[in-house]
């Protein structure tokens, strides 16, 4: 079965400075995709960054990026030069071809502090 | 484009009653998923709807079901509420040939009392 496993339950950082949340996977499959989900306070959840298992290269959005590391089942998002909006849950989730299926982890809440 | 929507956005319910929740996704997606987020169990996949079938659905009682319209537009139903059904619950909507990515909608907030 798929797992999605996020070990933070809540970070704090600085503003303008950098944080990284942890997301650790479970599949036995080959074709999955991998996505990192904002969900601000009272808000919707928004796509933050996405990336696909085939793919080795690093998925980049602008000041968010992921360490993928797929022999140790580990995404990981970088949140680069934090600022008071990326202050939000966020959840890590998987997706697996032909399942239409997600799996989310249990989510990171972020704080920022000014 | 208008993004996904979801009425009523706050319902408060009864124990034994049953209720219908409604999503409108985005113009063109024929996916709507439906969640459950809960503080303690985060979110939960209840079902997918793709051109009014179902492809796949989650681990809940048979309480919980769901259909789609031939215009995607797609509602859930909970029967015989229960105290534990009080949750927020998401629609989001995708083009799932577009590298999977799912928009949500802002939620329906169900209280059960």
């Amino acid at each position: 079965a798929q797992t999605v496993t996020q070990s933070q339950p809540e970070m704090s950082v600085q503003e303008a400075e950098t944080v990284t949340l942890s997301c650790t996977y479970d599949t036995s499959e080959s074709d999955y995709y991998l996505f990192w989900y904002k969900q601000p306070p009272s808000r919707q959840m928004i796509l933050v960054i996405r990336q696909e298992a085939y793919k080795q290269q690093n998925a980049t959005e602008n000041r968010f990026s992921v360490n993928f590391q797929k022999a140790a089942k580990s995404f990981s998002l970088k949140i680069s030069d934090s600022q008071l909006g990326d202050a939000a849950m966020y959840f890590c989730a998987s997706t697996t071809s032909g399942t239409y299926k997600y799996i989310f982890g249990t989510g990171t809440r972020l704080k920022v502090l000014a | 484009k208008a993004g996904v929507t979801q009425t009523p956005r706050y319902l408060i319910k009864t124990r034994g009653q049953q209720v219908t929740l409604s999503c409108s996704p985005i113009s063109g997606h024929r996916s709507v998923s439906w969640y459950q987020q809960t503080p303690g169990q985060g979110l939960q996949f209840l079902f997918e709807y793709f051109s009014e079938t179902q492809r796949n659905k989650g681990n809940f009682p048979g309480r919980f079901s769901g259909r789609q319209f031939s215009n995607s537009r797609s509602e859930m139903n909970v029967s015989t509420l229960e105290l534990g059904d009080s949750a927020l619950y998401l629609c989001a909507s995708s083009l799932w040939d577009r590298g999977y990515e799912q928009y949500f909608g802002p939620g329906t907030r169900l209280t059960v009392t």
